[in-house]
């Protein structure tokens, strides 16, 4: 069956960086767009980045534009995203997510993962 | 990228039905069909109810129904179970090849 499973979340300091994971199984890798979604404490979901097949077309939401960046390595199954200069309203559960869409254009999520918390705090 | 407007909770009881409201603008519920629905259990992974306004993935109860009208989309569930208390939220594709989601509704199934 279709398994996401994030890791590399924890503890970092204001302006710190981190790097998550998100190794797949259960389908195709190489097949999907993929995508990084967070939730902060009390808060709802919050797009944050989505990356095409190949990782030629990437697209970021503006509150992570600059500091976060999403790759993904398709031979070992997994997807990526190194978050530097963070701050502590980067505090979240960040979910990892099969993006689903047309003609290179992501609509919706079809799998997701159950989360990495990350807590930016000094 | 301004997060689409939802009730912050809404409550029904066993067997009867709901809706959720979720409003955005002319710039993403109102000017596109790619409306998604999410059912989140805390602690859990959220999962896909409805795509593209009104369209069901496989394996999600027809209970499930979506609509919109103008810049306001709409989740409905019937026949209300237990097992459907939960966070719903929804999703909207965007200007900028983006996504906006809302900012959820707590489903209190009395």
């Amino acid at each position: 069956q279709v398994q996401l499973v994030e890791s590399g979340g924890g503890l970092v300091k204001p302006g710190g960086s981190l790097r998550l994971s998100c190794a797949v199984s259960g389908f195709t890798f190489s097949d999907h767009y993929m995508s990084w979604i967070r939730q902060a404490p009390g808060k709802g979901l919050e797009w944050v980045s989505y990356i095409s097949t190949s990782g030629s077309a990437i697209y970021y939401a503006d509150s992570v534009k600059g500091r976060f960046t999403i790759s993904r390595d398709n031979a070992k199954n997994s997807l990526y995203l190194q978050m530097s200069s963070l701050r502590v309203e980067d505090t979240a559960v960040y979910y990892c997510a099969r993006a689903r869409g047309v003609g290179g254009v992501v609509y919706r999520f079809d799998y997701w993962g159950q989360g990495t918390l990350v807590t930016v705090s000094s | 990228q301004s997060a689409l407007t939802q009730v912050t909770s809404v409550s029904g009881s066993p067997g009867q039905s709901i809706t959720i409201s979720c409003t955005g603008t002319s710039s993403d519920v109102g000017d596109y069909d790619h409306i998604s629905w999410y059912q989140h259990h805390p602690g859990e992974a959220p999962k896909l109810m409805i795509y593209d306004v009104s369209n069901r993935p496989l394996g999600v109860s027809d209970r499930f129904s979506g609509s919109q009208s103008g810049n306001t989309a709409s989740l409905t569930i019937s026949g209300l179970q237990t097992e459907d208390e939960a966070d719903y939220y929804c999703s909207s594709y965007t200007t900028g090849r983006t996504l906006v989601f809302g900012g959820g509704t707590k489903l209190t199934v009395l």
